[in-house]
C-alpha cells in the first residue's frame, strides 16, 4: 500500500510560471524524500527533508514539511520545458523502505 | 562512480516463463533495494538487503520471486512462471546510510512484459 498522496495528479503550466505540488501521509516518518521521473526511465533524487526541519532549498526547488499536518510542499520556480515529468514524494518511516505516493505529472508548455 | 545499473532494460517474456534481472548498485553502497512500479503508481518497495543479507521482504514478493545478493554487491531478482500481472518496471536503488545519507539512488529500472 502506498502512504503517500500527492495533489494534484496533474498539473499544466506555462513555462516561466511556478508549479507546486502538495503531498500528504499517514504515518510518522524519519524523513521525507522527492524524486522526479522522465517517461518510462528512473527515478532522479530531488531533495531529502529531515522530520525536524521545515524548509528546505535546492536550486529552483523549496520543499516545505509539517510534521503537524503530515504534509509537504514542493514547489519549483521558474519552469522549463526540461521539468516536464512525475513528481513523487516518498517517506521513510526509519525503516529505509520509502513508501511512494502515485506523483504528480507535470506539463510544462512553451 | 557511474551510478546504479540495471540490465536487461527491457524484457518480454511469454506467461509461464522464469525471469531474471540484474542490479548493479554504486560501488560501497551497502544497501540495495528492490521496488516495483505499476503504469500510473508510484513504486512499491519489494526487498533490501544489507551486504549480503535479506532483511526484508514485502507481502508483494510472492513466494515466485527471488532476490539474491551473494558477495554483497550486485544483486539478482527472479521471478518464476511468470504472470500477466508480473507486467511492470523494475526498479533497483542503493544506498550507503551513514545517518545524514539516507538517500537511496535509482537505477533506469527494467521493464518486464508478460505476453
Amino acid at each position: 500500500s502506498q502512504q503517500g498522496e500527492e495533489d494534484p495528479q496533474a498539473l499544466s503550466i506555462q513555462e516561466g510560471e511556478n508549479a507546486t505540488m502538495n503531498c500528504s501521509y499517514k504515518t510518522s516518518i524519519n524523513n521525507l524524500q522527492w524524486y522526479r521521473q522522465n517517461s518510462g526511465r528512473g527515478l532522479v533524487h530531488l531533495i531529502l527533508i529531515r522530520s525536524n526541519e521545515r524548509e528546505k532549498h535546492s536550486g529552483r526547488l523549496r520543499v516545505t514539511l509539517d510534521t503537524s499536518k503530515k504534509s509537504s510542499s514542493l514547489l519549483i520556480t521558474a519552469s522549463r520545458a526540461a521539468d516536464t515529468a512525475s513528481y513523487f514524494c516518498a517517506t521513510d518511516a526509519g525503516d529505509y523502505k520509502l513508501s511512494f505516493g502515485a506523483g504528480t505529472t507535470v506539463t510544462v508548455r512553451a | 562512480d557511474t551510478g546504479v545499473s540495471q540490465d536487461p532494460r527491457h524484457k518480454i517474456t511469454k506467461r509461464g516463463q522464469n525471469v531474471t534481472f540484474r542490479c548493479d548498485p554504486i560501488s560501497e553502497h551497502n544497501r540495495l533495494y528492490w521496488y516495483r512500479q505499476t503504469l500510473g503508481q508510484g513504486p512499491e518497495f519489494l526487498t533490501y538487503f544489507q551486504n549480503e543479507a535479506q532483511l526484508e521482504k514485502s507481502r508483494l514478493l510472492s513466494d515466485r520471486f527471488s532476490a539474491e545478493r551473494p558477495k554483497g554487491s550486485f544483486s539478482t531478482l527472479e521471478i518464476q512462471r511468470t504472470e500477466q500481472g508480473d507486467s511492470a518496471m523494475y526498479l533497483c536503488a542503493s544506498s550507503y546510510p551513514p545517518v545524514g545519507q539516507e538517500t537511496q539512488y535509482f537505477g533506469p529500472g527494467t521493464r518486464l512484459l508478460v505476453l
